[in-house]
């Protein structure tokens, strides 16, 4: 099962918005609508920001926000924040033979 | 407060063995599924295995199937995973993470779908 395919990094200015692609296939994020997002600033565990591809984990803010479009999702960080700057995984179930599909990480830079 | 304490990581050589333990406090370890998911330096995630509630029914990346072993135990409120026949490739920090307790069905049991709350992780490096 290859990984999910995630753009190496993007960035932005506080205030404004950045989206984050996560591409994969018919047997993972385009079969399933069980697609989820983490955040991890360096050093630190991933933190829940999205799953079922647009719901938030309880105390996560609505900035971030997630979607899904065939077998691409995207998750987008509206009224970007210093403390933002992280790196973003996506994830998707993948079926009961290989499960959960990691993506490639996104490095987000705050300019 | 919730948290998850990851602990076991060492340095070993290749065809090694390593036991790893997580210990669970502040939440009813009972109810939820438990999982590994390492990340090698500078690399990015990977699912390794998870546990059912009932500790019945363990799930392993291919990577690992027939090497590694998931276990818990309720009397400690520990996770484990057993890790044998170690490879310089499975240098990684490993976490454990919680079930968030959304499930998908089927005719073969239930799965965790996302993982809520995760250990700050442990660092296995297996190198000569």
């Amino acid at each position: 099962q290859s990984a999910l395919t995630q753009p190496r990094s993007v960035s932005g200015s506080p205030g404004q918005s950045v989206t984050i692609s996560c591409t994969g296939t018919s047997s993972d994020v385009g079969h399933y609508n069980y697609v989820s997002w983490y955040q991890q600033h360096p050093g630190k565990a991933p933190k829940l920001l999205v799953y079922d591809v647009s719901k938030w984990p309880s105390g996560v803010p609505d900035r971030f926000s997630g979607s899904k479009s065939g077998n691409t999702a995207s998750l987008t960080i509206s009224g970007l924040q210093a403390d933002d700057e992280a790196e973003y995984y996506c994830c998707s179930f993948a079926g009961t033979d290989n499960f959960y599909v990691f993506g490639t990480g996104t490095k987000v830079t705050v300019l | 407060e919730a948290q998850l304490l990851e602990s076991g990581g060492d340095l070993v050589q290749p065809g090694g063995s390593l036991r790893l333990s997580c210990e669970a406090s502040g939440f009813s370890f009972n109810s939820y599924a438990l999982t590994w998911v390492r990340q090698a330096p500078g690399k990015g995630l990977e699912w390794v295995s998870f546990i059912s509630v009932s500790g019945d029914d363990t799930y392993y990346a291919d990577s690992v199937k027939g090497r590694f072993t998931i276990s818990r135990d309720k009397t400690n409120n520990t996770l484990y995973l057993q890790m044998n026949s170690l490879r310089t490739g499975d240098t990684a920090i490993y976490f454990c993470a919680k079930d968030l307790g959304k499930r998908y069905c089927n005719s073969g049991g239930c799965y965790p779908l996302y993982f809520d709350l995760w250990g700050h992780g442990t660092l296995v490096t297996v190198s000569s």
